[in-house]
């Protein structure tokens, strides 16, 4: 139980694109979920977090404009990166916390971006 | 800002050997969580240690905590070449029902066979 799924897996895209990238939860509800990127042999840094149905906090620093999520139901988070340049490759991973659960994340496997 | 400062920053031993990492940290704490990382991949949670808590185990695993200190340790006894993978220590400083992690630098174990 309690698994996350990210899609896709890895995206290249072209500078100046808009990259969509979604966080599911297969078998719980994730009443808050939670996203963070990575950069090579570096720690996870949060970038945001998203309670279903209502607005994501953002971390100091992380452009709200820029990485645009969306917590739409319980199950499903997308963050879409807009107006992508390559400085925002990066390693983009998803997290949920089950209903219930204060101190619990389940981690999904990750999204690798790549921007050309 | 890191909050978790994991050291050493990487380790490499042979198949069999025990490793140790350890994480400190600077604020208080609710609770603190180490997670795995394989290269490339998503986060697997190990353990979860609480404040109130000084030592936990796992299979292979043993976690301390010494919150006078600040410091936490992951001890991995035997370990095997499948070992190899970044661990990284995560703090969550909340005792209320919102609660976000914290991660550390992370440290990069290398398990030779």
């Amino acid at each position: 139980g309690a698994v996350v799924s990210q899609h896709p897996s890895w995206v290249i895209c072209k500078s100046g694109t808009s990259v969509k990238i979604e966080c599911r939860s297969l078998d719980f509800q994730a009443t808050t979920m939670f996203w963070y990127r990575q950069f090579p042999k570096q720690s996870l840094m949060l970038m945001a977090t998203s309670n279903e149905g209502s607005k994501a906090t953002y971390e100091q620093g992380v452009e709200k404009d820029k990485f645009l999520i969306n917590h739409a139901s319980l199950t499903l988070s997308t963050l879409t990166v807009t107006s992508a340049h390559p400085e925002d490759s990066s390693f983009y991973i998803c997290s949920a916390r089950p209903r219930g659960f204060y101190n619990e994340q389940f981690f999904g496997p990750g999204t690798r971006l790549t921007v050309l | 800002s890191q909050q978790g400062e994991e050291d050493p920053q990487a380790l490499s031993i042979q198949e069999g050997e025990n490793a140790t990492m350890n994480c400190s940290y600077k604020t208080s704490i609710n609770n603190l969580q180490w997670y795995r990382q394989n290269s490339g991949r998503g986060l697997v949670h190990l353990i979860l240690i609480r404040s109130n808590e000084r030592e936990k185990h796992s299979g292979r695993l043993r976690v301390t905590l010494d919150t006078s200190k600040k410091s936490s340790s992951l001890l991995i006894t035997a370990s095997r070449a499948a070992d190899t993978a970044s661990y990284f220590c995560a703090t969550d400083p909340s005792d209320s029902g919102y609660s976000t992690l914290t991660f550390g630098k992370g440290t990069m174990l290398l398990v030779s066979p």
